[in-house]
């Protein structure tokens, strides 16, 4: 049972590139959802997903896409990255949208944009 | 709109000291609280939660309860361990809509021997 795996571990762009991080769960949960992480800012929700071909926008959606075309996966795209965007990403899945399940969370994906 | 305000840091204390990390909440529904804890190089992981008023979450000597006359869910450890040294989050789950998770800033902890 592998939890959240997040790839890749570390990732450099340049300015204007795009890339997909990928999330995978093998816990069937139907709640997944995108954080990312910066110094004094705390973690703050990108994208979430309460299930198979559905998704909905966090506070901080600009550039970024998602899909979820199933329920393991769901991979968060940056269309054209910016140095903005320099952050740790997280993915964090939960059994059910409901306010007393936990939540857990990948390893995270360390990224900068040069 | 929800959110939570957490104690800034960061706090460095010595081995067996007692702590206290402060979180208050403003939430328009009826929220769950949590801590997280994230050690270095990792991902956060559940420390315990409360999800009604006057639970107490409690996990690995670290109690918080849940306040909800003055929206507070501080978080405390009596005698804390070099292991302990971390970065806690306080976070709530908003009780309406897809109930997603909004984190405090985040206060790191670090313990001396």
């Amino acid at each position: 049972n592998a939890g959240v795996t997040q790839t890749p571990k570390f990732q450099v762009l340049k300015t204007g590139q795009s890339m997909t991080l990928q999330c995978a769960q093998d816990m069937n949960h139907e709640y997944m959802s995108w954080y990312r992480q910066d110094p004094g800012m705390g973690l703050r929700l990108i994208h979430y997903s309460v299930g198979a071909g559905i998704t909905d926008q966090g506070e901080v959606p600009n550039g970024y896409n998602v899909s979820r075309s199933t329920t393991e996966d769901f991979p968060l795209r940056l269309l054209s990255a910016a140095p903005s965007q320099t952050s740790v990403y997280f993915c964090a899945t939960r059994l059910a949208p409901s306010r007393t399940d936990t939540q857990y969370f990948g390893p995270g994906t360390r990224l900068t944009v040069l | 709109g929800d959110s939570v305000t957490q104690m800034e840091g960061p706090v460095t204390l010595s081995e067996e000291a007692f702590l206290t990390i402060n979180c208050t909440y403003t939430a328009t529904g009826y929220p769950s609280l949590f801590w997280y804890v994230q050690y270095p190089g990792e991902g956060l992981q559940l420390l315990l939660k409360a999800t009604k008023a006057d639970d107490k979450g409690s996990n690995k000597g670290f109690e918080a309860t849940y306040r909800k006359e003055t929206t507070s869910f501080h978080l405390e450890k009596g005698s804390v361990q070099v292991s302990d040294s971390a970065v806690y989050f306080c976070a709530l789950s908003t009780g309406t809509g897809a109930n997603n998770l909004f984190f405090g800033t985040g206060t790191r902890l670090t313990v001396i021997p």
